[in-house]
């Protein structure tokens, strides 16, 4: 069975705290990706990895940064966190996008900033 | 820019009743995919199903079924007999080859909740 496993369900961190959130799969994928999902804005790509060291930024990266240190982790790290990063956060992994295959998603975590 | 357009933010409907979830999607690519998640209370996305850009047939398993239509850039789902159980977010989304075809981009999604 396929599995993308965020480290934490729930978290919550104190405004300016460097926060990290941590994302593995045990498929061997290429991709790894980091959204964020807020109420009627659907999910937002904040960086993706394509390679082992190799990020491109998404849709919104200011604020975050990401780390690929070996292929099956991902990690995103606010590095002074703030209210508006309040939000659930989603892991994801995939083959590269020329298989056409889909994006697991791990559980999600849900970030609040105080 | 790709852009995934998913114009209803809910939909309530009663049990058995049928449904229909609208997707209308923008590229200007002439090759991308075409995508349908779930996602229930419990948070994480479940993946429905595929569809590429060369590939318009329509496609049905069991109670779901799917449309695509290039002429209007749409990929609508419908639940035939829908149940308690299909309450969930949905989400379409499309994947473009440019760039490694790597990004894949969601719609905001349609709330479905079916009632008793």
């Amino acid at each position: 069975d396929v599995k993308v496993t965020q480290s934490s369900r729930y978290l919550v961190k104190r405004t300016g705290e460097k926060v990290f959130l941590e994302c593995v799969q045990d498929m061997d994928h290429e991709n790894m990706f980091w959204y964020r999902q807020d109420p009627g804005l659907g999910l937002r790509l904040i960086y993706f990895s394509y390679d082992v060291k190799m990020k491109e930024k998404g849709d919104i990266p200011e604020g975050y940064s990401v780390s690929r240190e070996k292929k099956e982790r991902f990690s995103l790290i606010l590095e002074s966190a703030s209210t508006n990063q309040t939000s659930m956060y989603l892991c994801a992994s995939s083959l590269p996008g020329t298989l056409n295959t889909e994006a697991f998603f791990g559980q999600g975590t849900r970030l609040t900033v105080v | 820019a790709q852009k995934v357009t998913q114009a209803q933010t809910e939909i309530s409907v009663v049990e058995k009743e049928d449904v229909t979830l609208d997707c209308v999607y923008e590229t200007r690519d002439t090759t991308y995919y075409l995508f349908w998640y779930k996602q229930p209370p419990s948070g994480e996305l479940v993946f429905l199903i595929r569809r590429n850009s060369f590939d318009e047939q329509n496609e049905i398993s069991g109670r779901y079924s799917w449309n695509f239509q290039k002429s209007t850039s749409s990929f609508n789902f419908t639940i035939t007999a829908s149940q308690v159980v299909d309450s969930a977010v949905y989400f379409c989304a499309l994947r473009i080859l440019t760039g490694g075809g790597n990004k894949l981009t969601f719609g905001t999604g349609t709330q479905l909740k079916v009632e008793l």
